[in-house]
């Protein structure tokens, strides 16, 4: 079973709307973190937000926040105020338990693209 | 924040030849480090893991003979594809987590693009 989904392979917004990106994930642990990353066409993996499974408060990183909902098991990135520079692809991560050693597993990402 | 750097950024060689590619935390020490593959237009698959002074942890179905990991130092590791063929060319990208240091962070290299030919 996929451990984390993301069920929009592509998005469209309009520069300085708002918009959602989908995450599920599945996980027996009640330690986990889950994280948000950005990959320009350049390639490199640019950390944008983290959520513990232990948070009581949504995450919030600037344009940046998420929507954690424990029992649906979902973790959407909402960015707010669009710009062209938001263009990019998406991925959503978990880490299960506290091992130092454990991975993170990414989903299939979501390709957004910020219209003028 | 923490730096994760690889060399090189891209390669092209020929099949058969065996590229080297280099993962190095740069001011931070790193036990455990992680090898993901990236082909076009799809997400990061982990390789294996690396922990400094022991043998990797391969995921499955990833052939380890093939793909050879030293992890010799706390600030290197290192990723050996022996024996390429243009099926394994693809974006491989390393990522880190510091020692002996709490919090959640994981650094990632800027990826090193191999080219099979």
């Amino acid at each position: 079973a996929q451990k984390i989904t993301q069920t929009q392979p592509g998005m469209f917004v309009q520069e300085k709307e708002a918009v959602t990106l989908d995450c599920t994930y599945d996980t027996s642990d009640p330690s986990y973190g889950l994280f948000w990353y950005k990959q320009p066409s350049s390639g490199e993996m640019i950390f944008l937000i983290y959520q513990g499974s232990y948070d009581q408060q949504n995450a919030t990183e600037g344009r940046y926040s998420l929507n954690f909902q424990k029992a649906r098991k979902s973790a959407n990135l909402v960015i707010s105020a669009s710009q062209l520079g938001d263009s990019a692809m998406y991925f959503c991560a978990m880490r299960e338990g506290r091992e130092r050693n454990t991975p993170l597993v990414f989903g299939k990402g979501t390709r957004l693209s910020v219209i003028a | 924040g923490a730096v994760v750097s690889q060399h090189p950024s891209w390669v092209i060689c020929k099949s058969g030849t065996s590229v080297k590619i280099e993962c190095r935390s740069l001011d931070f020490q790193a036990t455990t480090m992680f090898w993901y593959r990236q082909f076009p237009k799809q997400s990061l698959m982990l390789m294996a893991t690396s922990n400094e002074g022991s043998k990797a942890t391969y995921e499955q179905g990833v052939e380890k003979d093939k793909f050879l990991i030293n992890h010799a130092s706390l600030t290197l590791s290192t990723l050996t594809v022996t024996s390429a063929h243009p099926e394994d060319s693809s974006f491989y990208i390393c990522s880190a987590r510091e020692s002996g240091r709490l919090g959640y962070e994981q650094y990632f290299g800027p990826g090193t693009r191999l080219t099979v030919t």
